[in-house]
């Protein structure tokens, strides 16, 4: 149980572009979702809180005009990184939590810009 | 000074060896603390929580010094599946945050 899905799981777009990226909980409801990068040889870097049905919460330097969390559903949180560029090629990965404290990741994105 | 630290490594070991890693974290208020591994460019996995009495898991005990804010976890009788990436993970206000963890290869 517990499983939690990204798609896609590689994307590679031009600078410019938008790129959506959805993180799904399979076999539970979510009432938080959490989004993370992680830059090569690097620690995963919390970007923002995504709670079901509210805006979510950013961490302090990350753009939420360029980065647009969408947690529409119990099941559902979508990231779009817009306008992309270069330096934001990395690691994204998704988590979710139904309760508690514990979190389940999913697979990670991996997004280069062109 | 970062929240979570950890050497990074890299730590290479022969298969069988016993292999420890440390952690230090900053934040006083964290009541939870975890241990997840992350192999290379796969999204990180629960390894084990660390309580305040020290627990074990097979191979595998983690140790928790509060006083100190300070982590541990060693390996016994390492495999070469061991080879990844360690992250300390600490709970301080509902998010997790990691340190960038320590990179072990275990080699045959």
């Amino acid at each position: 149980g517990a499983v939690v899905s990204q798609h896609p799981s590689r994307v590679i777009c031009k600078s410019g572009t938008s790129v959506k990226i959805e993180c799904r909980s399979l076999d539970f409801q979510a009432t938080t979702m959490f989004w993370y990068r992680q830059f090569p040889k690097q620690s995963l870097m919390l970007m923002a809180t995504s709670n079901e049905g509210s805006k979510a919460t950013y961490e302090q330097g990350v753009e939420k005009d360029k980065f647009l969390i969408n947690h529409a559903s119990l099941t559902l949180s979508t990231l779009t990184v817009t306008s992309a560029h270069p330096e934001d090629s990395s690691f994204y990965i998704c988590s979710a939590r139904p309760g508690g404290v514990e979190q389940y990741f999913g697979p990670g994105t991996r997004l280069t810009v062109t | 000074r970062k929240e979570v630290e950890q050497d990074p490594g890299p730590f290479n070991v022969p298969e069988g060896a016993t292999v420890a890693f440390n952690c230090t974290y900053s934040n006083s208020a964290s009541q939870s603390f975890f241990w997840y591994r992350q192999d290379c460019r796969k999204e990180p996995k629960l390894l084990m929580s660390v309580y305040s009495s020290g627990n074990e898991d097979g191979r595998f005990t983690a140790q928790l010094n509060r006083a100190s804010q300070y982590i541990s976890l060693l390996i016994r009788d390492s495999k070469l599946s061991d080879s990844a990436t360690y992250l300390c993970v600490v709970n301080p206000d509902g998010q997790l945050t990691f340190g960038s963890g320590t990179q072990l290869t275990v080699l045959p």
